[in-house]
């Protein structure tokens, strides 16, 4: 089976812009998350998509969104880029049926400056 | 704030040795207890899951969780120096949220 997989992978974006991020899940899956990885904070849960709803979200602005389409893909958006935001974008897609190990994609890694 | 708690290391073993990795974890609720291994650079690779009380074996890893210590670790046996990297422990709470520990960065000696 093919894995998770992100793009783009490098993306460097100006203060102020807006971006999105996108993830395909492996084959099966219904269930994507997004995180967060910087040096300082961590890796960092965003949301989870299942079944194209929102069903669980972490404690970030509302300039990070998400949605995810009826194939399981997601994509992530992030309005008004700050400095801040320059990190490691990360997906991770799960089975379900029991199962709740995540697999997480390569990665989209943001600058902004 | 449900937290999860790993030694930042770096942990260090020679080659041949046994490397034991430890992580604490707030939420006594927390379902289902993951580590993933995480290379300079790269994405987090999912190495061990357990769900159960008790020790889980796969090849040179073993995982054991104790959740009435709240307490997971795991260990890996004749380590390597491709083991070297940082792993992360991760914790899905009762709501199958996951939350991951800082990581510790295990160093093998050749």
């Amino acid at each position: 089976k093919a894995g998770v997989t992100q793009t783009p992978r490098y993306l460097i974006k100006t203060r102020g812009q807006q971006v999105t991020l996108s993830c395909s899940p492996i084959s099966g899956h219904r269930s994507v998350s997004w995180y967060q990885q910087t040096p300082g904070q961590g890796l960092q849960f965003l949301f989870e998509y299942f079944s194209e709803t929102q069903r669980n979200k972490g404690n970030f602005p509302g300039r990070f969104s998400g949605r995810q389409f009826s194939n399981s893909r997601s994509e992530m958006n992030v309005s008004t880029l700050e400095l801040g935001d320059s990190a490691l974008y990360l997906c991770a897609s799960k089975g379900g049926g029991g199962k709740y190990e995540q697999y997480f994609g390569p990665g989209t890694r943001l600058t902004v400056t | 704030q449900k937290e999860v708690e790993q030694n930042s290391g770096p942990l260090s073993v020679p080659e041949g040795a046994i490397a034991s990795l430890n992580c604490t974890y707030s939420d006594r609720g927390s379902q289902s207890f993951f580590w993933y291994r995480q290379y300079s650079g790269k994405s987090p690779e999912l190495i061990m899951s357990i769900y159960s009380n008790g020790d889980k074996e796969d090849g040179r890893f073993t995982a054991q969780l104790n959740k009435a210590s709240q307490y997971v670790s795991l260990l890996i046996r004749d380590s390597q120096p491709s083991d070297s990297a940082t792993y992360l422990c991760a914790v899905n709470d009762r709501n199958y949220k996951l939350t991951f520990g800082k990581g510790t960065l295990l160093t093998v000696n050749p």
